[in-house]
């Protein structure tokens, strides 16, 4: 069964630092891996995308990096802003359970002013 | 906007009583999926449909079932609903050969 396991649990940095947050995960026979943003109380939307094929995707501040021989993602977040203060969530996707996504259970990010 | 309304948003009902949820979509994507989220667990899979009346289980089907007898409705119903139900409910639909998946806002219900 794959896990997929997020470190830290939270972090809380000042405006204007670059960040990494950690995503690791057992089975390296992934399809894609999917990044989340979370706020309280709302849904999740979308991110990143990374194909298996792929090492890495950029949006704007967003870097999200693939390793999977060694199980691993990255997703580095640029000159950081109270306003991505959230939870981040990382999601693998499997061939089995109807293509669904495996999630981590989050990363909570507080950036303070 | 990923086109997907949950109904309702909100909803405490009493233990032993059924429930059904309901996910629409605007398109007519293939894929819908239903998983809850809990503290301490993250989201995990209840239940998936890969078209009409094709649904199959997920991680945590013990208590639910599910219908899909229009592409653009995914309905999931507690039949006898019980406190640890007690959850936020989020539909998500797979529009394309990516693998990405959109979300919608979440139903949070809440078994007395």
């Amino acid at each position: 069964k794959q896990e997929v396991t997020q470190i830290p649990a939270a972090l809380s940095v000042p405006e204007g630092e670059n960040l990494v947050l950690n995503c690791s995960f057992t089975d390296s026979a992934i399809y894609n891996l999917q990044w989340f943003r979370q706020d309280p109380g709302k849904g999740l939307t979308s991110l990143l995308l990374i194909q298996s094929s792929q090492r890495e995707q950029t949006s704007g501040r967003l870097n999200a990096s693939l390793d999977k021989s060694s199980g691993r993602s990255t997703l580095y977040i640029a000159a950081s802003q109270p306003g991505d203060s959230a939870t981040y969530l990382c999601a693998v996707f499997n061939s089995n359970s109807g293509y669904a996504l495996n999630f981590g259970k989050g990363t909570s990010l507080l950036v303070t002013p | 906007d990923a086109g997907i309304t949950q109904s309702p948003r909100h909803k405490v009902t009493e233990t032993g009583t059924p429930v059904t949820l309901r996910c629409h979509q605007t398109e007519n994507h293939r894929y819908m999926y239903w998983y809850r989220q809990d503290p301490g667990h993250g989201l995990r899979l209840i239940h998936y449909s890969y078209g009409v009346k094709d649904t199959d289980k997920g991680e945590v089907s013990d208590g639910y079932s599910v219908s899909r007898s229009k592409t653009e409705d995914f309905l999931l119903t507690l039949e006898s609903a019980t406190s640890s139900q007690t959850s936020v409910y989020f539909c998500a639909i797979r529009p394309g050969s990516t693998g990405e998946l959109f979300f919608g806002e979440g139903s949070r219900l809440t078994v007395l």
